[in-house]
């Protein structure tokens, strides 16, 4: 398996653009989490899928955050529109039940809004 | 409100010496505690995990003690290896939350050689 693997590595977006990022989890796992990672909150749960459901948004930052996860193999988390905050890591995971190992993560979209 | 905490941002250890690195948890309930790595430019990677039901695990040059009346956990590394320099994250999850892990904010390890 290729692991999570996310799209694209880096995006650099002017203010007030709409941002998609996406996440291909592996196959198999029925978890997906969405992360941010800063310097003051470390990573930064967003929002989690179970079964391709939303079970947690509530670390979803405002209503221009929006995650979708259509079906079992691709999720989007898109910020419409952006903001120079919103720069920071992405990192999107997933997991099979609550597997000994925890999530395996893929290797995040670095976002820069300017 | 952070349930794990990471309280050293940082940490520098010379090559062949001991690293500890230290979490403390918040909620009681948490009974599965895991350590994670990263690199730069990488997503985090598993590195070693712990039931409630131990106080200790060891995996090679890694160790993690869990004390849960102190609600504390760390992590040893013996013999510390430039290789070893990343950022480490401590997480923890409790039953009935399906996968939901909780993490800390990392602390910075640099092994100097």
């Amino acid at each position: 398996d290729a692991g999570v693997i996310q799209s694209p590595r880096h995006e650099v977006t002017e203010m007030g653009q709409e941002v998609t990022l996406r996440c291909k989890p592996i196959s198999g796992h029925n978890s997906l989490f969405w992360y941010r990672q800063t310097m003051m909150r470390g990573l930064e749960l967003l929002i989690y899928f179970n079964n391709n459901v939303p079970i947690d948004d509530s670390g979803m930052p405002e209503d221009r955050f929006s995650a979708k996860m259509p079906n079992a193999s691709f999720s989007t988390l898109k910020i419409q529109p952006s903001e120079p905050r919103d720069s920071a890591v992405y990192f999107c995971a997933s997991a099979l039940d609550r597997g000994p190992n925890g999530y395996t993560f893929g290797s995040g979209t670095r976002l820069t809004v300017v | 409100d952070q349930q794990v905490k990471q309280n050293s941002p940082s940490l520098s250890v010379q090559e062949g010496r001991i690293s500890i690195l230290n979490c403390d948890y918040t909620n009681s309930m948490f009974d599965y505690f895991l350590w994670y790595k990263k690199y730069p430019a990488e997503g985090p990677t598993f590195l070693i995990s712990i039931s409630s039901i131990k106080d200790k695990n060891e995996d090679g040059r890694f160790t993690v003690f869990l004390n849960k009346s102190a609600k504390h956990l760390s992590l040893h590394i013996v013999p510390s290896q430039p290789g070893d320099s990343a950022v480490y994250f401590c997480a923890a999850s409790y039953p009935n939350t399906g996968n939901q892990f909780y993490f800390g904010t990392g602390t910075s390890l640099t092994v100097i050689p």
